[in-house]
């Protein structure tokens, strides 16, 4: 059974500051990672994608990937109110390339 | 964009009833797939199709079927609903396997079974 963990949270964070979201893969044959927001009512979207070694920047958003540690993690620079929500990690090995998601970190930033 | 319309956003059942969830992608995608999700458990795999008339196994099949008559439509059937199939219904698509490529979510159906 391939696992996917997050720490469930909630992660409380100020308005301004870096939240930062962990999540390890049990499937050393993974080769696509995928973090997906999640606001309360709503579907998941995604927001990045990373599927080599080291660091992805979009914006305020920065995935970074450890492949030989099994570890990807999310970073938020200058955490804004509205980033408030679910964060899905998800990840997918080759093949049939089938996402297995976490249960998702909840973050809540405050003003 | 793309949309996935599932077609209902609530729904009531009876224990016993035979239930329909349908979902409807409009951008040509090859793969759908259907989750749920429950409070604390995440987003587990129900079952998903590769393409038309195809249909896999996801982690948690029993209890549900599926069909894909039309390469658009994916169908969740609960061909006897019990009270532990509540809960919130997902379906998704994508533009076909590959490394890069993401889901698109439908806005769920929220499944009460009484």
């Amino acid at each position: 059974q391939k696992e996917v963990e997050q720490n469930s949270g909630p992660l409380s964070v100020p308005e301004g500051a870096i939240a930062s979201l962990n999540c390890t893969y049990s499937d050393r044959g993974s080769q696509s990672f995928f973090w997906y927001r999640q606001y309360s009512g709503k579907s998941p979207e995604l927001i990045m994608f990373i599927y080599s070694n080291g660091d992805k920047e979009d914006g305020r958003f920065t995935a970074q990937l450890n492949k030989a540690s099994q570890y990807v993690s999310l970073l938020i620079r200058d955490s804004q109110p509205s980033d408030s929500a679910t964060y899905l990690c998800a990840v997918a090995s080759g093949g049939s390339y089938i996402p297995t998601f976490g249960r998702g970190t909840s973050l809540i930033v405050h003003p | 964009d793309v949309k996935v319309t599932q077609s209902s956003r609530y729904l009531v059942k009876r224990t016993g009833e035979k239930v329909f969830l349908e979902c409807v992608q409009d951008m040509d995608h090859e793969n759908m797939f259907w989750y749920r999700q429950d409070p604390g458990l995440g987003l587990r795999l129900i079952y998903f199709s590769y393409d038309v008339k195809m249909k896999e196994k996801g982690d948690i099949p029993e209890g549900y079927s599926v069909s894909r008559e039309k390469k658009e439509r994916f169908s969740l059937i609960l061909e006897s609903a019990s009270t532990n199939q509540t809960s919130m219904y997902l379906c998704a698509s994508r533009r076909d396997r590959g490394v890069n490529e993401k889901l698109f979510f439908g806005s769920g159906t929220q499944l009460s079974v009484l």
